[in-house]
C-alpha cells in the first residue's frame, strides 16, 4: 500500500456516460497529480495540484475536468469519451512542488473501458 | 519534443542473474531521474533517483549509472529475484520542471 487509494479499480463507460474518478492520499501531501497509461505508451501527465490550485494542465481535452477540493483529494469528472480515451488512469501525490522533493506516491490505477 | 526511451521492450533473465534495464534520454539540460517499477495491477513504485551531478548510485540490491555524454541511464538489479518481475521505466525532468517518461521495459524472471 502507497498511501494513495483510488476507486473504482475498473470502469466501463458508453461514450455518453458521465463519470468521476476519485483519488485519496493519506500521506499528508500536498501536490496530486492525474497521469493516462496507455498500453505501450509513456505515461502522460494530465493535470497538477498543488496545495488545491491547478497548477499546471497539459493539454487535457475539455471531456476531462479535474476537482480538487482540499490536499487529500482529487476527482477527475468525464463526459462524452472516446473509445481511445481507454487506459489506465494514475493518480499520485507528492509531498509538495518545492524544489528537490520530488517523489511521487502512486496509487493503483482506474482501468477505465469506454465503449 | 523530450523523448525517453528503452532500448529493449522485454528482458528475460534467470533467477539470481543480474539485470541491466538502459534508457536513453534526450534533452542534454535534465538534471534529474528517476526509475520507477510497476507491477501487473498495481501503480509505478519509485525504486531510485540520481541527479546529473552524479554519475553513480546505488541503493538495496540496484544500481542506476547515468552517462550524461551520450545521455543514457541505466539500471542494475543484483541477483534477480522473481519479485523483481515488473515493468521498468525511467523519468526525467528537463530545465523546465517538467518530467517525461520511457514506455518501459518489461522484466520476466526465470526460475
Amino acid at each position: 500500500e502507497t498511501g494513495v487509494t483510488q476507486t473504482p479499480r475498473h470502469l466501463v463507460m458508453g461514450m455518453t456516460n458521465k463519470k468521476s474518478l476519485k483519488c485519496e492520499q493519506h500521506l499528508g501531501h500536498n501536490a496530486m497529480y492525474w497521469y493516462k497509461q496507455s498500453a505501450k505508451k509513456p505515461l502522460e501527465l494530465m493535470f497538477v495540484y498543488n496545495f488545491k490550485e491547478q497548477t499546471e494542465n497539459n493539454s487535457v481535452p475539455s471531456r476531462f475536468s479535474p476537482e480538487c477540493p482540499n490536499s487529500s483529494h482529487l476527482f477527475l469528472h468525464l463526459h462524452t469519451l472516446q473509445p481511445e480515451d481507454s487506459a489506465l488512469y494514475l493518480c499520485a501525490s507528492s509531498q509538495d512542488l518545492v524544489e528537490g522533493i520530488y517523489e511521487q506516491y502512486f496509487g493503483p490505477g482506474t482501468r477505465l473501458t469506454v465503449t | 519534443g523530450e523523448s525517453v526511451g528503452l532500448h529493449l521492450p522485454t528482458l528475460s533473465v534467470q533467477e539470481g542473474d543480474n539485470s541491466i534495464i538502459n534508457c536513453a534520454y534526450s534533452n542534454s539540460a535534465s538534471d534529474y531521474f528517476i526509475w520507477y517499477k510497476q507491477e501487473s495491477g498495481k501503480g509505478p513504485q519509485f525504486i531510485i533517483d540520481i541527479r546529473s551531478n552524479m554519475d553513480k548510485r546505488q541503493g538495496q540490491r540496484v544500481t542506476v549509472l547515468l552517462n550524461k555524454t551520450v545521455k543514457h541511464l541505466s539500471l542494475q538489479i543484483a541477483a534477480t529475484q522473481p519479485g523483481d518481475s515488473a515493468v521498468y521505466f525511467c523519468a526525467e525532468r528537463d530545465n523546465f520542471n517538467k518530467f517525461y517518461f520511457g514506455s518501459g521495459t518489461k522484466l520476466n524472471v526465470k526460475p
